[in-house]
């Protein structure tokens, strides 16, 4: 099956640890992206990448790094520097680096809690 | 950056009625698209629209891109149980490729 993983569905962390978030594409897309979403909330950028080894800030990147290093893979990390970590986080992906004509493909997020 | 108003944040409707969400932008947008996220879901794209005045109909789902690109709407005739969920909008300004998401309308039917 063609599609989007994200890993694991829930995460729990303690309190200035860093934790990395998983995703994976096999759709042979070149964008990924990287949205959280709060409750009650519209999704916000954090980063996004339109070409392998290549990545730019969304709106709220502050205490969030990413690498893209293979097409498939878009790993994001959460530093102890980001102040409200807690939050559910979604991957998506897109066709080509024309990212707002091409629709995204989400994957199922993972909820991230750190206590 | 970039402001998405979605109206209304929430929506409660009898099973039966219709339901129609908006989204407004203070500036020409190139293009739209609706996505909608289930409960405990994840987004879904529903459809993109990139003409001035464009109509787009998806059973009993139409959608709407404003005379002057700068708005949207998404109405649904006669919900269903199976319409549950947060509609959300997404936009994006020419030169600009991301797309900004509105804040959604979270459709809740009453049976």
């Amino acid at each position: 099956d063609g599609g989007i993983t994200q890993s694991p569905k829930y995460l729990f962390r303690k309190e200035g640890q860093n934790v990395t978030l998983s995703c994976e594409q096999n759709l042979n897309h070149d964008a990924m992206y990287w949205y959280r979403q709060d409750p009650g909330q519209g999704l916000r950028l954090i980063y996004y990448s339109q070409i392998v080894n290549d990545f730019q800030k969304g709106d709220i990147a502050e205490g969030y790094s990413v690498s893209r290093e293979k097409k498939e893979s878009f790993p994001l990390t959460v530093t102890s520097a980001q102040k409200n970590p807690t939050a559910f986080y979604l991957c998506a992906s897109s066709i080509d680096r024309s990212g707002q004509y091409n629709e995204q493909f989400f994957g199922p997020g993972t909820r991230l809690t750190v206590l | 950056g970039q402001q998405v108003m979605q109206i209304p944040q929430y929506q409660h409707v009898q099973e039966g009625e219709d339901f129609t969400t908006y989204c407004n932008s203070s500036t020409t947008l190139s293009n739209i698209q609706w996505y909608k996220q289930r409960p405990g879901g994840h987004p879904v794209f529903l459809i993109q629209l990139v003409k001035s005045g464009e109509v787009k109909k998806q059973k009993r789902l139409t959608f709407q891109f404003g005379e002057a690109k700068k708005n949207s709407s998404l109405h649904i005739t006669a919900t269903q149980t199976t319409d549950v969920g947060t509609y959300f909008c997404a936009e994006s300004n020419f030169g600009n490729e991301k797309l900004t998401f509105g804040t959604g309308t979270r459709l809740t039917i009453i049976p």
